[in-house]
């Protein structure tokens, strides 16, 4: 059975700098995705970021992105130029890509931005 | 992505009745999922509902006690039944999209007292 960890229950970090949250994950498989969601405090669920296990270049988007190492089953979220509203719960899942799997989400990191 | 929509956004329901959550998609999807995020912890799967299917439930939920409807592809409904406070939680539906991606709706919010 596939697992994922988050090893910091809580982080804080100041506005304008840059944070990395960690995941590990724990799995057979060869082929699977990796995904950051985030969870304000409206609790709504928002993708973040998606990696392919298959690719090697680190997956971006704007002040996101990730350092994928497969070797080593870590997928660690960095977050540029910190903002208020980046303050939220952040949740790693991991999902195998073989018919009928589903999602498995880590514990999830409770990360406060500061100004 | 996708536009999903939960109805209620929360409620607060005495032990032993029953509430059904309503989750509607903008566009038709194969796969829904229900999950159910006590407080504090992270998501966990109840069931996954496709249309024209009975749901599949993951081990520890069973359907008499969360009964689901996916009458089309738009479309599902939870229902948590004889509701207890070990039930307070947010409840959330997703579809999936682009491969395996999922997005989900804003959550229902279940307080039982």
């Amino acid at each position: 059975a596939q697992t994922v960890t988050q090893s910091q229950p809580e982080m804080s970090v100041q506005e304008a700098e840059t944070v990395t949250l960690s995941c590990t994950y724990d799995t057979s498989e060869n082929n699977y995705y990796l995904f950051w969601y985030k969870q304000p405090p409206s609790r709504q669920m928002i993708l973040v970021i998606r990696q392919e296990a298959y690719k090697q270049q680190n997956a971006t988007e704007n002040r996101f992105s990730v350092n994928f190492q497969k070797a080593a089953k870590s997928f660690s979220l960095k977050i540029s130029d910190s903002q208020l509203g980046d303050t939220a719960m952040y949740f790693c899942a991991f999902i195998a890509d073989n018919y009928g799997q589903n999602f498995v989400f880590g514990p999830g990191t409770r990360l406060s931005v500061l100004p | 992505s996708a536009v999903i929509s939960q109805k209620p956004s929360r409620d607060i329901c005495q032990r032993g009745t029953s509430l059904t959550i309503q989750c509607q998609v903008d566009s038709q999807v194969t796969m829904m999922f229900w999950y159910r995020q006590q407080p504090g912890q992270s998501l966990t799967l109840i069931a996954t509902a496709n249309q024209g299917s009975e749901a599949t439930y993951e081990s520890g939920f069973v359907i008499d006690k969360f009964p689901i409807s996916r009458p089309n592809l738009t479309f599902s409904t939870l229902t948590v039944s004889n509701m207890s406070p070990e039930d307070s939680s947010i409840y959330l539906c997703s579809v999936e999209r682009v491969g395996v991606t999922q997005y989900f709706g804003p959550g229902t919010r279940l307080t039982v007292l």
